[in-house]
C-alpha cells in the first residue's frame, strides 16, 4: 500500500534561514508525490508535484522539493524562510490502486507545522 | 473565481441529530471527494465521486453518506452523528487527468 511519513510534528526556523520539511514515501512502482500547504482557517493549497524528470521540482511561493529515489524521500525546501510561510504542510502520494478505479486519490501524511520566527 | 465552497463553516450539534454539509464547485470538475482531518492523522478520505451518480467509499466511510445528483454538488450526510465524528471536514474537487486537487475552506463539526 502507498504511504507517506512526515517524521517531524513541528519545524521551527528563524526568518531568513533556509527551511526543510521532511517526507519519506513507500510505494510500489513510480511515485507521484505532492506537497500541499494549509494556512490557518483555510483549505489545503497545492504547492508542487513530482511526476517524473528533474529531481528538483519548483513550486509556488518560492518552495521547491527534492526527490531522492535511493532514500525514498521528497523533502520540501525554501532557501529563505518568511514569517508568512508559517502553516501546516502536508506531503501526499497518489494512490494507483485498481480499487480506486482511476480516480486520482491522494494519501496524505500527518502534516508538519512550520513556525517561522522573526 | 474558481472555488470550492462548503457550508456551514462551523457546526455544533448533538448526538443523533441528522445533518448535511454541502459542497459545491464551479470548475466543472468530474472528481469530488470528502476528507476528515484529525490531529496526528492527516487527511483521510471518507467518500469520493468520479462523476454524477458514481460514488464510492474511501478509507473511513462508516457513519457517512454522500450523493452526487449534480456535477457541481457533493453533500456529506451524517444520519446519526456521534462524538467520534467531531472533526474538520474538507471537500475537494479535481479534473479528470489532472492531479491537483482544489480544497474547500473546511467545516469544523463538533458533536456533543
Amino acid at each position: 500500500a502507498q504511504s507517506v511519513a512526515q517524521p517531524e510534528d513541528q519545524v521551527n526556523v528563524a526568518e531568513g534561514n533556509p527551511l526543510t520539511v521532511k517526507c519519506t514515501y513507500s510505494v510500489s512502482g513510480n511515485p507521484y508525490l505532492f506537497w500541499y500547504v494549509q494556512y490557518p482557517n483555510r483549505g489545503l493549497q497545492f504547492l508542487l508535484k513530482y511526476i517524473t524528470g528533474d529531481n528538483l521540482v519548483k513550486g509556488s511561493y518560492g518552495f521547491e522539493a527534492e526527490f531522492n529515489k535511493s532514500q525514498t524521500s521528497f523533502h520540501l525546501k525554501k532557501p529563505s524562510a518568511l514569517v508568512s510561510d508559517s502553516a501546516l504542510y502536508f506531503c501526499a502520494v497518489r494512490d494507483f490502486s485498481p480499487v480506486s478505479g482511476g480516480y486520482n486519490k491522494l494519501i496524505f501524511g500527518a502534516g508538519t507545522r512550520l513556525a517561522v520566527h522573526p | 473565481e474558481a472555488q470550492v465552497t462548503q457550508n456551514p463553516r462551523y457546526l455544533i450539534t448533538v448526538t443523533g441529530k441528522k445533518l448535511t454539509v454541502t459542497c459545491s464547485q464551479n470548475m466543472n470538475h468530474e472528481y469530488m471527494s470528502w476528507y476528515r482531518q484529525d490531529p496526528g492523522l492527516g487527511l483521510r478520505q471518507i467518500y469520493y465521486s468520479m462523476n454524477v451518480e458514481v460514488t464510492d467509499k474511501g478509507d473511513v466511510p462508516e457513519g457517512y453518506k454522500v450523493s452526487r445528483k449534480e456535477k457541481r454538488n457533493f453533500p456529506l450526510i451524517l444520519e446519526s452523528p456521534s462524538p467520534n465524528q467531531t472533526s474538520l471536514y474538507f471537500c475537494a474537487s479535481s479534473s479528470r487527468g489532472r492531479d491537483e486537487q482544489f480544497f474547500g475552506p473546511g467545516t469544523r463539526l463538533t458533536v456533543l
